[in-house]
């Protein structure tokens, strides 16, 4: 696809469930990113991955949260037996590849998983 | 941790006054992004700046990194009303091996009324 795609783009579940999220990034993109998103608010990191390797997984907020990329593509962020709080924008990102400074880091965005825990 | 601080919180401002979003940080950033966000979409990158002192300019939109690589503005001329949305910038992480890693600030709601 030409851009980074989500689904479900909704999710609602019920607190204590399992979720899954998923992402497809841009066909070529090293780099995939996940993160969370309260309305009106920036980005809030979780993690990221180059190619199927883990870089960074310091802004998950606990180890019901985890993420992988089993392939070096598509990714999962799921979240076990949900909390209320975890309802918010989950969004996901790519880039050609995660540098220091340039262009290459560049994110591009998907629509987001609206997630509600009810 | 590094933190991105960003002012104003809300804009509402008359077409065609002109504006400026501040971005500032006590950290130093190997480089910033501007994006913008409509209502139900993603962040959509503006420009990447990437040198102390650079200046890049997108049409009415001007975009400055600050010396130290700590700071940054975005100011707008003329505003128009189809410039309204989420304004929000996002360091990279300088030093260490997690470049990757983006911090954003808390975002400028701006809202040009015709």
């Amino acid at each position: 696809g030409a851009g980074v795609s989500q689904s479900p783009r909704y999710k609602v579940t019920k607190r204590g469930q399992d979720v899954a999220l998923r992402c497809d990034p841009i066909s070529g993109h090293v780099s995939l990113y996940w993160y969370r998103q309260a309305l009106g608010q920036g980005p809030e990191f979780l993690t990221y991955f180059n190619y199927e390797a883990q870089q960074d997984k310091s802004g998950l907020p606990n180890d019901r949260f985890s993420a992988e990329r089993p392939e070096g593509s598509i990714s999962t962020l799921t979240i076990q037996r949900t909390e209320q709080r975890d309802s918010a924008m989950y969004r996901c990102a790519s880039s050609l590849e995660a540098e220091q400074t340039g262009v290459r880091n560049e994110q591009f965005f998907g629509p987001g998983t609206r997630l509600t825990v009810l | 941790t590094q933190l991105l601080e960003q002012s104003p919180q809300f804009l509402s401002i008359q077409e065609g006054e002109n504006l400026t979003v501040y971005c500032n940080s006590s950290s130093v950033f190997s480089s910033l992004q501007w994006y913008r966000q409509e209502p139900g979409e993603g962040p959509v990158l503006l420009v990447t700046v990437v040198t102390g002192g650079e200046v890049k300019k997108l049409k009415r939109l001007t975009f400055q990194f600050g010396d130290a690589r700590k700071d940054s503005s975005l100011h707008i001329t003329a505003a128009q009303p189809g410039d309204t949305g989420l304004y929000l910038c996002a360091g990279a992480n300088a030093g260490g091996t997690s470049y990757g890693k983006l911090t954003f600030g808390q975002g400028t709601i701006l809202t040009v009324h015709p």
